[in-house]
């Protein structure tokens, strides 16, 4: 199937560690992003990146850190986990054209004990 | 029934009645805009996207309606099913190809 798949689909861990969330796409898209959901499902953008650009969100912590091996993976680094952190995280891809939109994955419930 | 968008994050409807969600976006610079559909334990879905350039734009069952004027984006899903259920957000793209979103709206649909 075609599709945006995040893993793990749920995380817990305690705070200090430090955990990866993988994103990979199949749908041949030049850029993918990652977005953080709140418990009153308020939607942020933390970071987007295609070959060229990293762009960050200046609220995220440096404790976040997005690497792409290829240009069809986005994997999510967070060290040191804060009680904060506990949130959805979702990965999201789209083209490079104007008017495409994103396509996001099925998320991870990341809690921090 | 109606919601006011950021300030009435919840908006009821009898099954068979036309909905109406309701979007203000922050950016008279934005120029492509795009409703989603969140269901619970998934992740937002796109239902429909509309260009600065145009004022309307008709899906199945959807049209999108945009005011630059106002800054005002608007869904209106016709003839409401329990399907329709769902938290349903307006995202607007900014510069560099950041996409920001509201702070949705959860409709529910009452058989």
């Amino acid at each position: 199937d075609t599709a945006v798949s995040q893993t793990p689909k749920y995380l817990v861990t305690q705070m200090g560690n430090d955990k990866s969330i993988k994103c990979e796409q199949n749908l041949g898209h030049d850029t993918m992003y990652w977005y953080k959901q709140d418990s009153k499902k308020f939607l942020k953008i933390m970071f987007s990146y295609n070959n060229k650009e990293l762009i960050i969100n200046e609220t995220v912590p440096n404790r976040f850190s997005p690497k792409s091996p290829d240009k069809a993976h986005l994997n999510l680094h967070i060290n040191s986990l804060e009680l904060g952190d506990s949130a959805v995280y979702f990965c999201a891809s789209r083209l490079g054209t104007p008017s495409s939109p994103l396509h996001f994955g099925n998320g991870t419930r990341l809690t921090v004990t | 029934g109606e919601s006011v968008g950021l300030h009435l994050p919840t908006l009821s409807v009898q099954e068979g009645d036309n909905s109406i969600i309701n979007c203000a976006y922050s950016n008279s610079a934005s120029d492509y805009f795009i409703w989603y559909k969140q269901e619970s334990g998934k992740g937002p879905q796109f239902i429909i996207d509309i260009r600065s350039n145009m004022d309307k734009r008709q899906g199945q069952r959807v049209t999108v309606l945009l005011n630059k004027t106002v800054k005002h984006l608007s869904l209106q899903i016709a003839a409401t099913q329990p399907g329709d259920s769902a938290v349903y957000f307006c995202a607007e793209r900014k510069t560099g190809n950041q996409f920001y979103f509201g702070t949705g709206t959860s409709l529910t649909v009452i058989p």
